[in-house]
């Protein structure tokens, strides 16, 4: 079946401290991932995506970690900021189709 | 370059009335998706558009529910009679083409039942 989930409902951390946020997914057919940042009263903002055939992919301050042998998925924001404050999402993306499964989602709430 | 448009951003309907809602996606997109969201859930897909034509409704519900993407002007999902369980924000996205990259989020429009 389909099912995303998180195993963090809710994330505090220290301004300064880098976050871990998992997500674990159920169909090993999916080759595509993505998370994203929801804040308040907005839709969902890209943060970064990674195909089934890597392991590691960096941005700015993000890095997402996917393996595959535990279908497991992880996004580490460096030097968390108050500014990242938000609900984060992880999605999948089945083989075939174009529809996006979401987990339920992480809130993160960063203290100064 | 302008995001994903959605209008109205809230949208309030008395049981029985029918709900519009409007998704611009950015420029050059010609993919759709739609979105609906309860509170304190994850987003759960309806159907993915592309102009003119449903190519997956397989999470719009049979009933009261329907979606088009004409060939000129938004995508439109509309909602017959509605009932209180309609009561969500949805959320359309695009994307330039199918397959392995992002869809990109408008801000949602918020549907009230009263």
């Amino acid at each position: 079946g389909e099912n995303v989930g998180l195993h963090l409902p809710t994330l505090s951390v220290q301004e300064g401290d880098n976050s871990i946020i998992n997500c674990a997914y159920s169909n090993s057919a999916s080759d595509y991932f993505i998370w994203y940042k929801q804040e308040s009263g907005k839709g969902p903002q890209f943060i970064i995506d990674i195909r089934s055939n890597m392991d590691k992919r960096q941005g700015q301050r993000v890095t997402v970690l996917l393996n595959k042998t535990v279908k497991h998925l992880s996004l580490q924001i460096a030097a968390t900021q108050p500014g990242d404050s938000a609900v984060y999402f992880c999605a999948e993306k089945p083989e075939y189709g174009n529809k996006l499964v979401f987990g339920a989602g992480t809130i993160l709430r960063v203290k100064s | 370059n302008a995001g994903v448009m959605q209008n109205p951003r809230h949208l309030v309907r008395r049981r029985g009335q029918e709900a519009r809602l409007r998704c611009s996606p950015m420029k050059g997109h010609s993919h759709v998706y739609w979105y609906r969201q309860l509170p304190e859930e994850g987003l759960k897909f309806m159907v993915y558009l592309q102009k003119e034509n449903i190519i997956d409704e397989s999470g719009m519900p049979k009933e009261r529910f329907s979606a088009e993407f004409p060939k000129e002007g938004p995508s439109i999902l509309r909602i017959q009679q509605v009932v209180r369980g309609d009561s969500a924000a949805y959320f359309c996205a695009s994307s330039p083409t199918p397959g392995n990259q992002p869809q990109h989020f408008g801000d949602g429009t918020r549907l009230s039942i009263l």
